[in-house]
């Protein structure tokens, strides 16, 4: 059984919506991650959360807000959606955000097109 | 800044054969985390070994080791004895331990395939 859980698997998009990407991680770690992944690009570091806790932010834009209801959970809200965000988004988690238990494990991913 | 290099973007190979896949990476941190994933044709990511910087031995996990040169900051993965199923996008990726930035950076990746 997947240990991390993304939803949806394939989501299309119209141009200016707003999406809501699901991420629960059922492994125990504290650390939750969003990364991104583009055709041409390799896999793109968004933030990291630690406790619920926002440590690092590297999306440029706020139309990009994650949300943490519950420490296992962690969502992705993008509003005003535009072309170029088609890509995959993965959630990932570690035990650990600063100590050594820091390996990541990744979702199987939402496939984010946006139209 | 940090940055891990992959130059390799495809190889073949046949199976049953070792293969090699390099990686350099570029920090200024003392002690980082080194990792090695494999990506597969249905996307799912699979975390396959790391590598403390601090430690000397090479990380063996399997059929996957790996060859750290801390010296000429580089970290290759062995893959002996592959199978068919070890064709995918393998990725190398960095964490550095103490200078506040604890991103991990992931390489571009280069797709192993594995003929018969």
């Amino acid at each position: 059984d997947p240990k991390i859980i993304q939803k949806p698997k394939y989501l299309v998009a119209v141009t200016g919506s707003e999406k809501i990407l699901i991420c629960e991680q059922y492994l125990g770690h504290n650390a939750m991650y969003w990364y991104r992944q583009s055709a041409k690009k390799p896999l793109e570091f968004m933030f990291s959360y630690s406790y619920q806790k926002l440590m690092d932010n590297q999306t440029a834009s706020s139309r990009f807000q994650p949300q943490s209801s519950k420490k296992n959970h962690l969502d992705l809200q993008i509003t005003a959606l535009k072309p170029d965000d088609s890509a995959t988004y993965f959630c990932a988690s570690s035990q650990d955000w600063l100590g050594g238990q820091n390996t990541l494990y990744f979702g199987a991913g939402t496939r984010l097109s946006v139209l | 800044a940090q940055k891990v290099t992959q130059t390799q973007t495809s190889i073949s190979v046949v199976e049953k054969t070792t293969v090699t896949m390099d990686c350099v990476y570029e920090t200024r941190d003392s002690s980082y985390f080194l990792f090695w994933y494999k990506q597969t044709a249905s996307g799912e990511i699979v975390f396959l070994i790391r590598q403390d910087s601090y430690k000397k031995e090479n990380a063996t996990v399997g059929h996957y080791s790996l060859n750290f040169q801390k010296p000429k900051s580089s970290i290759g993965l062995i893959i002996t004895a592959t199978q068919i199923e070890d064709s995918a996008v393998y990725f190398c990726a960095m964490r550095p331990v103490n200078t506040g930035n604890y991103k991990y950076v992931f390489g571009a990746g280069t797709r192993l395939k594995v003929i018969a």
